[in-house]
Order: structure tokens, then C-alpha cells, then sequence
């Protein structure tokens, strides 16, 4: 069974630009959350789908990033315009069916974004 | 922020287990205690959760006070491979909304060395 998966791997883009990321979850799972590291801090949470739906989105820096989950099952995140601060690791993770007894979170190998 | 103290980082003898504490004194009682690992600029890969008693599985064992503020996870024969900076979380199960979310502190930095 393929796990998380994320493209692009790695982004260089200039301050102003935008930025597309995106994540397969793996088959099945109905949690899709969005993470991000950046530089020197830790692991930070941004949004959580649960199939289409935002369930939360507490951790969105501003209203230059935009979360998408069209069908329930890959999701994008978009940066535009891109900012200095934006540059990081981005990490998707997914999990089953919080009911059906799967919450455990797996991550996909993350997209590391650099903004000039 | 993080309901978790960890050690910032520990040694360890290839071949040796590998002990790693985790306070959580503040626990809830509906709060399973997680342990994630990051190895170099990987995604975090999920190593064991528990809630009040002991877990094994193939890749480590994890043991939970019977007070439930503190834990150690434990490597049982560590490699090179097992270099990482490895995570204890405490969430709550089966919620939804921000309750479920996985915060990360800093984590300790365990190197095995030969």
C-alpha cells in the first residue's frame, strides 16, 4: 500500500510568486492535515480536512494560504503571494476514520518550499 | 505548545537499547500518550502510542508510569539507522476538531554511535 505522497519534493520560488503544493493521503483515509516546519522552529499544525470538509483551520498563518480538498481525496495548498517566511518543510499526514478506530497519523516525506 | 518534556538529546551504543523519557505530568485522562521520530529532513514516522499500559510492537516498546505523567520509549537494540530527533505527543483519540492535532515541541536528538 503506497503511503503519503507530496509534490512537488523540493520549490524555489520568488517572493510575490505562487505556489501550489500538493498531497495524496493514503486510499481510504478520511483525516488529511497539513503541518510546517520552519526554519528553526518546530513542527507546526495548519489545517485539518476530513473528506472535503475543513474541520479545522486554526493553524492558517493569514489569508495568502489556501487549503483545497475537492472529492476527499488529494488535497493542494496554495501560497500566494509567496512571503520571506513562508520557506520551509510542509508535511501532509492522513489517517483513517477517527470511528472506525484508525487515528493514528502517517506523513508524507514533506515539500521543502523556498521563497527568495 | 507542547504538554511534553524531553530531554534535548542522548547518546547511545549501537547494539544498546535506547531509552528515551517523556514527562507529561499535566496528561488528561482521555490523552494517549504518541512517540513520532524524525530522521534528517524526513516526514515524521509514527513509532507507538499507548494509553496506560505497556505497548510493544516491531519497532520499539512503550512504557507508561502507572500514574500515567511519564513514559520511555525504548529501542531495544538501537543502529545507526535509529539516529533521529524522536518526539513524545500527548492527544486525545477518536475527537475531532483541534483536539486530535499533533503538537510538536523540540524533541530529543538521539545519535547512536558505533
Amino acid at each position: 500500500e503506497a503511503g503519503v505522497t507530496q509534490f512537488p519534493s523540493h520549490s524555489v520560488i520568488e517572493k510575490g510568486q505562487t505556489v501550489t503544493l500538493r498531497c495524496d493521503p493514503i486510499s481510504g483515509h478520511d483525516n488529511l492535515y497539513w503541518y510546517r516546519r520552519v526554519m528553526g522552529k518546530e513542527i507546526k499544525f495548519l489545517l485539518h480536512f476530513v473528506k472535503e470538509s475543513k474541520q479545522d483551520e486554526s493553524g492558517m498563518p493569514n489569508n495568502r494560504f489556501l487549503a483545497e480538498r475537492t472529492g476527499g481525496t488529494y488535497s493542494t495548498l496554495k501560497v500566494q503571494p509567496a512571503e520571506l517566511e513562508d520557506s520551509g518543510v510542509y508535511f501532509c499526514a492522513s489517517s483513517q476514520d477517527r470511528l472506525a478506530g484508525g487515528d493514528t497519523q502517517y506523513f508524507g516525506p514533506g515539500t521543502r518550499l523556498t521563497v527568495l | 505548545d507542547a504538554k511534553t518534556t524531553q530531554p534535548p538529546s542522548m547518546d547511545c551504543a549501537e547494539g544498546r537499547a535506547a531509552n528515551l523519557p517523556c514527562n507529561h505530568s499535566t496528561i488528561s485522562g482521555n490523552e494517549y500518550v504518541y512517540w513520532y521520530r524524525q530522521i534528517h529532513s524526513q516526514g515524521p514516522q509514527y513509532i507507538i502510542h499507548g494509553l496506560k499500559n505497556n505497548e510493544t510492537n516491531e519497532m520499539a516498546s512503550l512504557i507508561i508510569t502507572e500514574d500515567r505523567k511519564s513514559s520511555t520509549l525504548i529501542l531495544p537494540h538501537a543502529t545507526l539507522r535509529d539516529t533521529a530527533v524522536y518526539y513524545c505527543i500527548v492527544r486525545v483519540w477518536g475527537y475531532g476538531g483541534s483536539q486530535g492535532n499533533l503538537i510538536f515541541g523540540k524533541g530529543t536528538k538521539l545519535s547512536v554511535k558505533p
